[in-house]
């Protein structure tokens, strides 16, 4: 499979419980970025990756909300002492990282419900 | 900082042509791009507009005029299976991060 993976595909937690989720992007893209969807709403961009660096953050996220990509590889987002309003779809994509306006591949995602 | 505004749903009948429009209005940005979300599924890219003018891909055409802060997308030939969620993004020079619109939900009928 050559596609973004993302684990689990859902994850049901109670409020103030911490939740970590992982990416695996195409091998060969150096960009990764996180996104949150809500129903009917579009993606909203939460945080970027070229390569190891974080490079990007959305200034609505949460000190709550962290996220690594230790190697360059995979990456993880944490969410710590969840809320209700975190109960969202996290969407993880890639890209080659050769220009502007790059073409993302997406993830399944994981459907995050707290409880 | 960047708004875009997409109609929130749109119904057509199988065969027919419709045309999804997207305007914006940003400080500056590379170019736009559309994306298809099937209900349950993940975003998949359709087309990106970095000039003025059509790009045509198959049964899918987009459209760009920064002049006016405007973009469709046109889809001919309409089968069931477009019936999805489509959403116009722009990555703004800003930054890295590719900004969506909240999406248009297109119904095709029999």
């Amino acid at each position: 499979d050559t596609g973004v993976s993302q684990d689990p595909r859902h994850k049901i937690t109670k409020r103030g419980q911490n939740v970590t989720f992982r990416c695996d992007p195409i091998s060969e893209h150096n960009r990764l970025y996180w996104y949150r969807q809500t129903l009917g709403q579009g993606p909203e961009f939460l945080t970027y990756f070229q390569n190891e660096a974080q490079l990007e953050k959305s200034r609505l996220l949460s000190d709550r909300f962290s996220a690594e990509r230790p190697k360059g590889s995979f990456s993880t987002l944490e969410i710590q002492r969840t809320e209700q309003g975190d109960s969202a779809m996290y969407l993880c994509a890639s890209s080659l990282g050769t220009g502007s306006n790059e073409k993302l591949f997406f993830g399944s995602g994981t459907q995050l419900s707290v409880l | 900082g960047q708004s875009l505004e997409q109609p929130s749903e749109v119904t057509a009948v199988e065969g027919a042509i419709v045309q999804i429009n997207c305007t914006y209005q940003t400080s500056g940005f590379y170019g736009l791009s559309w994306y298809q979300q099937h209900d349950g599924g993940a975003p998949t890219f359709l087309s990106y507009n970095a000039l003025d003018g059509l790009e045509e891909t198959g049964r899918f055409s987009s459209f760009l005029s920064r002049s006016d802060s405007y973009g469709y997308l046109l889809l001919q030939e309409l089968q069931m299976k477009d019936s999805a969620s489509y959403f116009c993004a722009v990555q703004l020079n800003s930054g890295y991060a590719l900004n969506f619109g909240k999406g248009t939900s297109l119904l095709v009928t029999p």
